[in-house]
């Protein structure tokens, strides 16, 4: 079975610098997606970014983008120019390709905190 | 544009009572999806059903049931509340091989006593 693991439980940024989450996960697969959800406290969730297994390139949106390294199944999120409404929890989450539904594993969350 | 629906919002049971959460969906999706969320731990899945008449269990399926009413729609019950099941439960819904993305409700807050 796949797992994801988020090592940070927590971090801070000040507001306009760049922070960058960590996240593993453990696969045999070769092909898969790899997702980051943001959960602001209104607790909706919300996709972030995206990355397909079979891009080498590293998928970005806006102020958000990935260090998607195969190899070291490894998925951190960056992102830059920080600001408020960006603090939030983040889920990292896997989804294998070769299942009929979409079925994502999550990690644990890191929280993310903006100071002014 | 409602999405995913999920009723009720907050609900406070007593040890061995039972209840129902509602799920619906207004995207035309087949695949929908209950998870919980606890302190530490992520989002686990507990049911999906990938089309309409199918049901499987996920990672953490013990003490809860579910039923694909139809198409849009997909209930969790709670035969007898137990406190571990004290959590957040989000309903979400995709479509088969699309990119993989889930479209969550709000969540529903469950606390047990």
């Amino acid at each position: 079975a796949q797992t994801v693991t988020q090592s940070q439980p927590e971090m801070s940024v000040q507001e306009a610098e760049t922070v960058t989450l960590s996240c593993t996960y453990d696969t045999s697969e070769s092909d898969y997606y790899l997702f980051w959800y943001k959960q602001p406290p209104s607790r909706q969730m919300i996709l972030v970014i995206r990355q397909e297994a079979y891009k080498q390139q590293n998928a970005t949106e806006n102020r958000f983008s990935v260090n998607f390294q195969k190899a070291a199944k490894s998925f951190s999120l960056k992102i830059s120019d920080s600001q408020l409404g960006d603090a939030a929890m983040y889920f990292c989450a896997y989804r294998s390709l070769f299942q009929g539904a979409q079925k994502l594993v999550f990690g644990q969350g890191t929280r993310l905190t903006i100071n002014p | 544009n409602a999405g995913v629906t999920q009723t009720p919002k907050f609900q406070v049971l007593k040890t061995g009572q039972s209840m129902t959460l509602q799920c619906a969906q207004d995207m035309n999706h087949n695949s929908m999806y209950w998870y919980r969320q606890d302190p530490g731990m992520g989002l686990r899945l507990i049911y999906y059903s990938a089309s309409e008449g199918t049901t499987d269990k996920g990672e953490v399926p013990n003490g809860y049931n579910v039923s694909r009413l139809n198409k849009r729609e997909f209930s969790l019950r709670l035969e007898s509340a137990a406190p571990s099941q004290t959590s957040v439960y989000f309903c979400a819904s995709s479509e088969v091989n699309s990119a993989g993305e889930l479209f969550f409700g709000e969540g529903s807050r469950l606390t047990v006593l």
